[in-house]
């Protein structure tokens, strides 16, 4: 079985400051992706950026870029120049590439992020 | 860009009451899920969905929950005798065949009074 874990419960930063967010899973899958996933007040999961895990360079996504660090299964997600849009829930998540179907997503407890004016 | 949608946007049953939560995942994705967050929680897989049958359900997902896909776009959860603890957010996904990546709906608010 897969766990996630956020050890953020909140986070703020003011508005055009970096800020990053943390991840760690555990698995003994060798081949999976990862994602974040934001979570507005109005409560509708939008995909930010994922990540392959054979793939040894970081995605980035404009503004948002990983940190993936495969042997320590830590997946890190960076938000550069933070905007008031981005208050937001933020989940990572885990799902195993398999060749059979309908492999369940696994999601972290979330991180809270303010970005305060 | 096409968007998973469903419907209704919030719901208000009393418990014991059946209710039928529906989604039109996007056209051309095979693969189909359900997922709850009951407040201030994780969000939980239910079910997922492929070729017409269940693929795989988790430990939450009893008796009292059943899926369909009853014509070529809704795909459904029905919950037979809602409880008080079902009270949450339902999201159904999709993805297409070869991605991973699973596209979230909007999200149906089920109250149970």
């Amino acid at each position: 079985a897969q766990t996630v874990t956020q050890s953020q419960p909140e986070m703020s930063v003011q508005e055009a400051e970096t800020v990053t967010l943390s991840c760690t899973y555990d698995t003994s899958e060798s081949n999976y992706y990862l994602f974040w996933y934001k979570q507005p007040p109005s409560r509708q999961m939008i995909l930010v950026i994922r990540q392959e895990a054979y793939k040894q360079q970081n995605a980035t996504e404009n503004r948002f870029s990983v940190n993936f660090q495969k042997a320590a299964k830590s997946f890190s997600l960076k938000i550069s120049d933070s905007q008031l849009g981005d208050t937001a829930m933020y989940f990572c998540a885990f799902i195993p590439r398999r060749q059979t179907s309908g492999s369940r997503l696994t999601f972290g407890e979330g991180t809270q992020l303010t970005v305060n004016p | 860009e096409p968007e998973v949608t469903q419907t209704p946007s919030h719901q208000v049953t009393q418990m014991g009451q059946e209710v039928i939560l529906r989604c039109v995942p996007i056209s051309n994705h095979l693969y189909f899920y359900w997922y709850r967050q009951i407040l201030g929680q994780k969000v939980e897989f239910l079910v997922s969905f492929y070729n017409n049958e269940i693929s795989e359900k988790s430990e939450i997902f009893d008796d009292q929950f059943s899926v369909e896909r009853p014509d070529g776009s809704n795909f459904t959860l029905k919950i037979r005798s809602t409880k008080l603890e079902d009270s949450a957010m339902y999201f159904c996904a999709s993805r297409r065949e070869y991605q991973e990546t699973q596209y979230f709906g909007p999200g149906t608010r089920l109250l149970v009074l």
